[in-house]
């Protein structure tokens, strides 16, 4: 399977507990998006990567949250002292940029990470 | 925030109807994209336009977009049980946004055999 691929796909935590969501990208592209989607709505927006580089966060991405992209391969998204509104799917998505920079090609996404906090 | 609103939030169809939903959006974009989300699935990409295109054609989908009114609509003609899902617009501002999606609620979408 070459798409994107989350890991785990479900977490339950206890509140005050850290979490760490993996991420890995269609191996092609250089582009990889965090979103965050709670039951009934669209996802959200939390950050955006170009290779390595973390080019824009969210003002939904407090302190607690933290994304990586060591290698301008894989993703992690680490949530500190979880809450019970973190509760939510974390989805991943990532996509290819054209030459010019500035249009943007469809996103391709991951299944998801359902994070329970209890 | 989200960046719009779709409307309906919810439609129900017959096998073999055409559904159409609309997308109203509030920035400027580079491009507009549509997604359908199978229940407890992942978003699976439709269709994407351009800011300069008006009309859009894949298969069975019909996309049309309005940069005047800051709206988009989906047409799936002849539609199917299997078309079951929500669908979402998403804007994509471009320039310094960096490509981000601003999605909108998203339409319910059942189609009865």
């Amino acid at each position: 399977d070459t798409g994107v691929s989350q890991d785990p796909r479900h977490k339950i935590t206890k509140r005050g507990q850290n979490v760490t969501f993996r991420c890995d990208p269609i191996s092609e592209h250089n582009r990889l998006y965090w979103y965050r989607q709670t039951l009934g709505q669209g996802p959200e927006f939390l950050t955006y990567f170009q290779n390595e580089a973390q080019l824009e966060k969210s003002r939904l991405l407090s302190d607690r949250f933290s994304a990586e992209r060591p290698k301008g391969s894989f993703s992690t998204l680490e949530i500190q002292r979880t809450e019970q509104g973190d509760s939510a799917m974390y989805l991943c998505a990532s996509s290819t940029s054209l030459a010019g920079g500035y249009s943007y090609n469809e996103q391709f996404f991951g299944p998801g990470t359902r994070l329970t906090v209890l | 925030s989200q960046q719009g609103e779709e409307d309906p939030q919810a439609l129900s169809i017959q096998e073999g109807e055409n559904a159409t939903m609309n997308c109203s959006y509030k920035t400027s974009i580079n491009n507009l994209q549509w997604y359908r989300q199978n229940s407890g699935r992942g978003l699976v990409h439709l269709i994407l336009i351009r800011s300069n295109e008006r009309e859009k054609h894949s298969g069975r989908l019909r996309v049309t977009l309005d940069t005047s009114k800051k709206s988009s609509s989906l047409l799936i003609t002849a539609s199917r049980a299997a078309d079951t899902a929500s669908y979402f617009c998403a804007a994509n501002a471009g320039g310094t946004s960096y490509g981000k999606l601003t999605f909108g609620q998203g339409t319910i979408l059942t189609v009865h055999p």
